[in-house]
């Protein structure tokens, strides 16, 4: 059981928008920022949204993050067959002292 | 080119120790806190450690701690995780990852190492 929750699969068709939402509570993403990373399969994880919603150099636009409350949400715009991954929020947990991740949410571009 | 290159993963049985090494390129290894992080077979990422710069920061998942131990050496630009009284539990693929912008997140991960605890 993961402390952050994602829903286990998103789909959505070629050029449409997805949204992947990420759910914790105050002592995780209530207070600290939240990132997302992509996995394709068989490689390791890379860093999409950092801070909430900042993408590291070289993320497409396409790619946005947004928080509020204890909620946050990723957004891919104009999907592509090659966004098919895992896809992961995490963040620190000031209760726990320990980082937390969700339980990753499978896109699958149709 | 920042590059992370982690080794040490192998088989071994329930009760056994193993030492994980992630070899860091690329930028100025002793300015960055440090993370290990794993995956089980078709599963999620668990995050396990976290160790500051200097390491005065040392944090522990509960499910590993007591069992495994971090530490980096800044001269040889190189982080380890110590692991004793394996459980099968602890098979998974090991990935070193370096805190990212804020220290929340992980901005560069290594390819990972498996390491399988198995009789």
């Amino acid at each position: 059981q993961s402390v952050l929750t994602q829903p286990p699969s998103v789909s959505a068709a070629p050029g449409q928008k997805v949204t992947i939402s990420c759910s914790g509570t105050s002592s995780n993403i209530g207070n600290n920022y939240v990132s997302w990373y992509q996995q394709l399969p068989g490689t390791a994880p890379k860093l999409l949204i950092y801070e909430n919603n900042k993408r590291p150099s070289g993320i497409p636009d396409r790619f946005s993050g947004s928080k509020s409350g204890t909620s946050a949400t990723l957004g891919i715009t104009g999907l592509q067959t090659g966004d098919e991954a895992d896809y992961y929020c995490g963040t620190w947990d000031s209760s726990l002292s320990a980082g937390v991740f969700g339980g990753g949410t499978k896109l699958t571009v149709l | 080119e920042v590059q992370l290159v982690e080794s040490g993963g192998g088989l071994v049985k329930p009760g056994g120790s193993l030492r994980l090494s992630c070899a860091a390129s690329g930028f100025t290894f002793s300015s960055y806190g440090m993370n290990w992080v794993r995956q089980a077979p078709g599963k999620g990422l668990e995050w396990v450690s976290s160790i500051s710069s200097s390491s005065s920061y040392i944090y522990y998942a509960d499910s590993v701690k007591g069992r495994f131990t971090i530490s980096r050496d800044n001269a040889k630009n190189s982080l380890y995780l110590q692991m004793n009284s394996l459980r099968a539990e602890d098979t998974a693929v090991y990935y070193c990852a370096r805190d990212g912008y804020s220290g929340y997140d992980y901005d560069y991960w290594g390819q990972g190492t498996l390491v399988t605890v198995s009789s």
